[in-house]
């Protein structure tokens, strides 16, 4: 049973326009998200990060988009660069558990020239 | 800098075979997280050391997985009696602290595969 489910394997997006990336979670204890970028034979890089107690973040040409009610969060990637091409890998942690992150299967961005 | 480091980056054994799996944190970085990411699937949590202890264990799969971080840097991930299911990447992130304010910095992983 996926906690944090990424329902979209891949996504394809021109070079100039807007990326969005879905999630939706299904445990109402997450209180904190995080969206991570991963190359191949990489690591994930933490991306941004977004509270509960938000429903927006912003950080240069990346926002995350919270909506509690609907237990869903949104990346978006405005405009998207090559460099962008990715998996894209939406986490969340739960409430008193900050060591905890369960993240969803990932979405591969593709920015097409 | 160094980041996180990960030694082998590649492993191949056979079936009941025992392995270790080699995590150089970031110096400086008191909490040590082990994933286990399998194919076509996000990053499973493991076992999250802070300092020496393992404060929370409870992702191992079963007993055949244990770690341990004996000087509170380095950290190895053993495996008994592997099996073809236990083929994945296994990840090792650090950071400086551990909670929110902590980033999560990710080595480049161990590829496993258990033939």
């Amino acid at each position: 049973d996926q906690q944090v489910k990424q329902n979209s394997p891949s996504l394809s997006v021109q070079e100039g326009r807007i990326s969005i990336l879905n999630c939706d979670y299904t445990n109402s204890m997450f209180d904190y998200f995080l969206w991570y970028k991963k190359y191949p034979a990489e690591g994930p890089t933490f991306l941004i990060s977004i509270s509960s107690i938000k429903d927006k973040n912003e950080d240069g040409r990346f926002t995350v988009f919270l909506n509690k009610s609907a237990k869903h969060l949104s990346l978006h990637i405005v405009p998207s660069q090559p460099g962008d091409s990715a998996v894209y890998f939406c986490a969340a942690s739960p409430r008193n558990r900050d060591d905890k992150i369960i993240f969803g299967k990932g979405t591969r961005l593709h920015i097409l020239p | 800098g160094a980041g996180v480091s990960q030694t082998p980056s590649n492993k191949v054994t056979e079936k009941g075979k025992y392995v270790e799996l080699r995590c150089d944190p970031i110096s400086g970085h008191t909490a040590l997280y082990w994933y286990r990411q399998s194919l076509g699937q996000g990053p499973e949590f493991l076992i999250y050391f802070q300092g020496t202890g393992a404060a929370d264990d409870s992702g191992l799969p079963n007993d055949r997985f244990f770690a341990v971080r004996p000087e509170g840097s380095v950290s190895t991930l053993k495996i008994q009696r592997t099996e073809r299911g236990d083929s994945a990447v296994y990840l090792c992130a650090s950071s400086f602290t551990s909670g929110r304010g902590g980033e999560q910095f990710f080595g480049p992983g161990t590829r496993l595969t258990v033939l």
